[in-house]
C-alpha cells in the first residue's frame, strides 16, 4: 500500500537555525498538508498546498515559515529562523481530493527539538 | 470558531471490554468526519470516516462509528478490546465550506488495554 514518507524522522538544531523538513507524498496525490503536534497537545493544521499554491494557512504558519514542492515527488516545509517553541511532531499528508470527500494519508513525522 | 471536543482524555479498560469514545464538533454545516488511531511509535492512520449515507460507519479492525447529526456527535466503538488497541485515537472533521482540505482534531484519547 503506498504510503507518505518522510525525513528526517528526527532532528536537533539550534535556535535560529533554519531547518527543512521533507516530504514524499503517495504518488497520485496532488493534494498536500503540513501539521504539526506540541507535546501533549492537538494536532494542529499549518498548510495546505495545491498547484504550487498555498490552498490555506493557520496563523501559526507565519513569516518563518515555507512551503515547496521543488520536484515531482518531494514537498518541503522550512522553517527559517527556529524558535524554541517550534519544538514539536511535524506531520506531512496528502490526498487524492481536496476537501469534503478527500482522505488526508500521513507521514511517520519528523519530531523537531530546538535548543 | 470550530472545535472538536473528545471527552476522554485517558481510558484504561481490559481485554474484552467494550469500547467507546466521544468525539463532538462545532460546526453546523456539511462536514466529513474521521477517527484517526496511532499506535505506539506509529504514524497516524485512518481508522474510518463518514463522509455521507449510512451514519453507522464501519472501519477496520472492528471498529465502528456512529454519525448523529444532531448531536453533532460521531462516537467511536468496538464491542470487545484487544491488548493491540493500545493506542492514541484521534477524531477530526472537515468542513465543507471553504474545502481547503483543513483538518481540525480534537485532542486525543488515549487507550490503555489490559491483558
Amino acid at each position: 500500500e503506498p504510503e507518505v514518507t518522510q525525513t528526517p524522522s528526527h532532528q536537533v538544531t539550534q535556535m535560529g537555525q533554519e531547518v527543512i523538513l521533507r516530504c514524499v507524498p503517495i504518488s497520485n496525490h496532488l493534494y498536500f498538508y503540513w501539521y504539526r503536534q506540541i507535546l501533549g497537545q492537538k494536532v494542529e493544521f499549518l498548510v495546505s498546498f495545491y498547484n504550487n499554491e498555498i490552498s490555506e494557512k493557520s496563523e501559526i504558519f507565519d513569516d518563518q515559515f515555507s512551503v515547496e514542492r521543488p520536484d515531482g515527488s518531494n514537498f518541503t516545509l522550512k522553517i527559517r529562523s527556529t524558535k524554541l517553541e517550534d519544538s514539536a511532531m511535524y506531520f506531512c499528508a496528502s490526498s487524492e481530493f481536496q476537501g469534503i470527500g478527500g482522505t488526508q494519508y500521513f507521514g511517520p513525522g519528523t519530531r523537531l527539538l530546538v535548543l | 470558531a470550530q472545535s472538536v471536543s473528545q471527552h476522554n482524555h485517558h481510558v484504561i479498560l481490559s481485554e474484552a471490554a467494550s469500547l467507546e469514545l466521544g468525539c463532538n464538533y462545532s460546526y453546523g454545516g456539511t462536514v466529513n468526519l474521521f477517527w484517526y488511531v496511532q499506535y505506539p511509535g506509529q504514524h497516524l492512520q485512518l481508522l474510518l470516516k463518514y463522509f455521507s449515507g449510512d451514519p453507522l460507519v464501519k472501519g477496520i479492525k472492528g471498529f465502528e462509528a456512529e454519525f448523529i447529526k444532531s448531536k453533532f456527535s460521531f462516537n467511536l466503538r468496538k464491542p470487545s478490546v484487544q491488548w493491540s488497541d493500545t493506542a492514541e485515537y484521534f477524531c477530526a472533521v472537515i468542513k465543507a465550506s471553504g474545502n481547503t482540505g483543513k483538518l481540525i482534531f480534537g485532542q486525543g484519547t488515549t487507550l490503555q488495554v489490559k491483558p
